[in-house]
């Protein structure tokens, strides 16, 4: 998991509660990622960041947000809104975006709303 | 539309032995094409990965991959399997010029002693 940090690595929350997972990165790389992991759903893309304060919006980005004001830095926010947030949250990031380089994972926080 | 399948959900097989996890993409282009491993309450780590070249791919902890155009599929191998393999695989596809990686669904991994 080297050079990604993800915190807390458990996260217990009451329904309606946002919550925020941290992300931080000290491998100088451009591209970060957020990804949902389900079990036998593989991961998805939450949303992603090529470049400091721009993000796009990935495959289930209903009630996330994401900052990127930082270039070692991308918060990832549950709301309200999200209405399964039980999950096993991954940040990943790339030297950059381009296709051909692979993804570093962070070690993962995982979520549990009641 | 891009996509990944593994088709099996697990596989089994005695320490020593070879192993395949198995994986095929359907893509409209060239791919580019991943292995990643994870461990129980971990994040993915990179194994290896295809780009351009020799089909026959290697990367970390003795495995390996071939990519096989004409039947669009990326295995993943290993001539002996240890116990210490037992993971959760992920293949995942990705075309040149864009920004995401596309994961399959994971196959678990149990190797026997």
């Amino acid at each position: 998991d080297g050079g990604i940090t993800q915190s807390p690595k458990y996260l217990f929350r009451k329904e309606g509660q946002n919550v925020t997972l941290s992300c931080e990165q000290n491998l100088n790389h451009d591209a970060m990622y957020w990804y949902r992991q389900d079990p036998g759903q593989g991961l998805r893309l939450i949303y992603y960041s090529q470049i400091v304060n721009d993000f796009q919006k990935g495959d289930i980005a209903e009630g996330y947000s994401v900052s990127r004001e930082k270039k070692e830095s991308f918060p990832l926010t549950v709301t309200s809104a999200q209405k399964n947030p039980t999950a096993f949250y991954l940040c990943a990031s790339s030297l950059t975006s381009g296709s051909s380089y692979e993804q570093y994972f962070g070690p993962g926080t995982r979520l549990t709303v009641t | 539309a891009q996509s990944v399948a593994q088709p099996e959900d697990q596989v089994n097989v005695a320490e020593g032995n070879p192993l395949t996890v198995k994986c095929t993409y359907s893509v409209s282009g060239n791919p580019y094409l991943f292995w990643y491993v994870q461990y129980p309450n971990r994040g993915l780590q990179f194994l290896l990965k295809y780009i351009t070249g020799d089909n026959l791919v290697k990367g970390s902890y003795g495995f390996e991959a071939e990519f096989n155009k004409s039947q669009t599929s990326f295995h993943l191998k290993k001539p002996s399997a240890l116990v210490s393999d037992s993971a959760l695989y992920f293949c995942a596809v990705s075309l040149y010029n864009t920004d995401k990686l596309i994961f399959g669904t994971g196959t678990r991994l149990q190797v026997f002693p």
